[in-house]
């Protein structure tokens, strides 16, 4: 049992490239949900999901889009990455909507 | 979303209980009041969570209002481990979304 796994741990972008940030959870979680974190700042939801097929907009969607084709897999998709994009980004999932969160270990994203 | 309000730090002596209030006065009948904590360079973590009454865990005690207006995380003995950036979020199991909204937290240090 993995709990959350995100990959890649670093990664650094040229501005306009794009990328996909990997998450996948091993728990049968129906509800996952991506954030950022800028420096010295609190975590800020992105997207998430309540099931596989249907996600929907967080609090900073801009510039991201996701899909949720499987239980398992949330990926977040940078569609031109921006310097401003520069974040540590964690994926999250629960069992329930109001039960333990497991997080991973976070993808520390540098967009030059 | 309703929102929750901490004080922005605190200090603690090792070997010394702990004691980090939460404001939630516009907190709904069926809202979970859920406790994590981030380590440095790591990702949040569960510490506990309740509804009505105070609970206990092997990381730390939950103390819950009467009027639930307001609960307070209780680390027994704080350890260097501890120090940790800790964060109070209300949880709706019938919002049916799984986003938890972070605010800034409390920075808790402990002191040798």
């Amino acid at each position: 049992n993995a709990g959350v796994t995100q990959t890649p741990k670093f990664q650094v972008l040229k501005t306009g490239q794009s990328m996909t940030l990997q998450c996948a959870q091993d728990m049968n979680h129906e509800y996952m949900s991506w954030y950022r974190q800028d420096p010295g700042m609190g975590l800020r939801l992105i997207h998430y999901s309540v099931g596989a097929g249907i996600t929907d907009q967080g609090e900073v969607p801009n510039g991201y889009n996701v899909s949720r084709s499987t239980t398992e897999d949330f990926p977040l998709r940078l569609l031109s990455a921006a310097p401003s994009q520069t974040s540590v980004y964690f994926c999250a999932s629960s069992y329930e909507s109001h039960t333990e969160a497991f997080f991973g270990q976070g993808t520390r994203l540098t967009v030059v | 979303d309703a929102k929750t309000t901490q004080p922005n730090s605190m200090e603690s002596n090792e070997e010394e209980p702990v004691h980090l209030p939460c404001n939630h006065s516009t907190i709904s009948g069926t809202d979970y009041i859920h406790w994590y904590r981030q380590l440095p360079s790591q990702g949040p973590e569960y510490v506990i969570h309740g509804l009505t009454s105070n609970v206990n865990n092997r990381m730390a005690s939950l103390a819950i209002a009467e009027d639930r207006k307001s609960s307070t995380l209780i680390l027994h003995r704080a350890t260097l481990r501890d120090a940790a950036v800790y964060y109070c979020i209300l949880r709706d199991p019938f919002g049916n979304t799984g986003k938890l909204i972070f605010g800034q937290g409390t920075t808790l240090q402990v002191k040798p």
